[in-house]
């Protein structure tokens, strides 16, 4: 069974980072690309960019340049979002979805909630 | 940026109703990259429909998919309770990947 565990919520001040986790099981990590999203509340969902495991290759959203940055662990199955300079604009739920053929999300992360408050 | 308008933004529909769903594209998209997804309150986002008209798995025959170039649709046959929820299509075919804003469906 495939599975993606996310790490849990945060609660960051702002201009600080944070960085988050998915762990991917049930599947080889490294045959398959990770996309992260960013759905913001009550708001639609944003691709914010992918990586490729096997040959740490990412790809980004344009509008996600300098502030997130993509990478993954093959010893554990991880794919990793830092977001760094973090604003109001910020808060938000951030999932990680596999990408199958197509640029398909096929299989999804729980999500994490990032809440940016002092 | 491709744009995706979906429409409508919501829909109200008695169980057993048929429900379309049309997702237009801003600049013309391979039918391959086109997917949609359902997102029930509180929950992740599920994948439905890829490549425009494949059922992921797992997902009941009442819901199809169609369409070509920059224009796309997505379609309940007969309504469920159980799917009241958000649906969004997406392309993958260029940078950046985009996302429809959303279908609300809710039943009568």
């Amino acid at each position: 069974e495939v599975k993606l565990q996310q790490s849990g919520d945060e609660l960051v001040r702002p201009g600080a980072s944070v960085k988050m986790s998915c762990k991917a099981s049930g599947y080889t990590f490294t045959d398959y690309a990770m996309h992260w999203v960013k759905q913001s509340p009550g708001q639609g969902l944003e691709w914010i960019g992918t990586i490729i495991p096997l040959i740490d290759t990412t790809s980004y959203n344009q509008k996600f340049k300098g502030k997130a940055t993509l990478t993954a662990d093959k010893s554990s199955n991880t794919a990793y979002m830092e977001l760094s300079r973090l604003t109001s604009e910020d808060s938000a739920v951030y999932y990680c979805a596999r990408s199958g053929d197509w640029e398909v999300g096929d299989y999804w992360g729980q999500g994490v909630m990032v809440t940016v408050s002092s | 940026a491709i744009v995706l308008n979906q429409s409508p933004s919501s829909i109200i529909a008695s169980q057993g109703e048929k429900v379309t769903i049309t997702c237009r594209a801003s600049s013309s998209i391979s039918s391959n990259y086109l997917h949609w997804y359902q997102q029930k309150p509180g929950a992740f986002p599920k994948l439905v429909i890829y490549s425009t008209s494949y059922r992921a798995s797992g997902v009941p025959s009442r819901f199809s998919g169609s369409g070509s170039g920059t224009s796309y649709s997505f379609t309940i046959s007969r309504v469920e309770a159980e799917d009241v929820a958000t649906y969004y299509c997406q392309q993958g075919s260029s940078n950046p990947y985009t996302f429809g804003a959303g279908t609300k469906l809710e039943l009568k």
